[in-house]
């Protein structure tokens, strides 16, 4: 899996759209990005994934630029709950069932209210 | 459908015994993952059983080993304990059936080695 740099830690203002950037210059062409997060004291939860196009789903956003190189995960409107650590991970998504998750130590997202 | 799930959630061992840590998958899924996760880290992958079979290993010594059974629960065993070992252990239910490799993660076991 390729490498992935993210922030350490970010803070947003309670209903403002948090971005959470992820470098990965190294990706290759059948690595998917992925997005996990994991509240205090709970198990990561997965959040969305992509491979080229951006991707929407009801929990967020996933901007990837066109080089692939880095992507953004948009959460739209923030709230108390979106508190929790955020792991971008490159991970070829293949359904062999054979895979692990590489996780990073993440961004720390903190809302503020 | 039921999430997964593990036993027990804290355990609080001395150092040079044995742990058994257990997790149930979720329904219809095969495969289950097992990370190590210390504190201000992000998981570490340990190993997976894919229908009952070892099918990959990270960077752990063999006194970690783990089963998973035939309705596709899976135990952790870690002997010799080291005071190292103390983590919040998690495990991961996912399917090969799915479009999209997405892994559900229980709650997690909190171990503590003194």
């Amino acid at each position: 899996d390729a490498k992935t740099t993210q922030p350490p830690s970010m803070d947003c203002a309670e209903g403002r759209a948090a971005n959470l950037p992820c470098n990965h210059s190294t990706i290759s062409g059948n690595e998917y990005v992925y997005w996990y997060r994991q509240i205090h004291s709970q198990g990561p939860q997965y959040i969305i994934h992509g491979l080229k196009n951006n991707e929407t789903n009801e929990m967020a956003s996933l901007i990837i630029t066109e080089d692939r190189k880095s992507s953004t995960l948009i959460l739209p409107h923030a709230t108390l709950r979106d508190t929790a650590v955020y792991y971008c991970i490159a991970h070829r998504g293949t359904n062999f069932g054979n895979e692990k998750l590489t996780f990073g130590t993440g961004t720390r997202l903190t809302i503020i209210p | 459908e039921t999430g997964v799930t593990q036993s027990p959630t804290h355990l609080i061992k001395t150092r040079g015994q044995q742990v058994t840590l257990r997790c149930s998958s979720q329904s219809g899924h095969n495969t289950v993952s097992w990370y190590q996760q210390a504190l201000g880290q992000g998981p570490q992958f340990i190993f997976q059983y894919y229908r009952e079979e070892e099918n990959g290993r990270g960077n752990f010594p063999p006194r970690f080993s783990g089963l998973q059974f035939p309705n596709y629960s899976s135990e952790l065993n870690v002997n010799a304990l080291e005071l190292d070992d103390s983590a919040l252990y998690l495990c991961a239910s996912s399917s090969d059936g799915t479009s999209i490799y997405e892994q559900f993660f229980g709650p997690g076991t909190r171990l503590t080695v003194l």
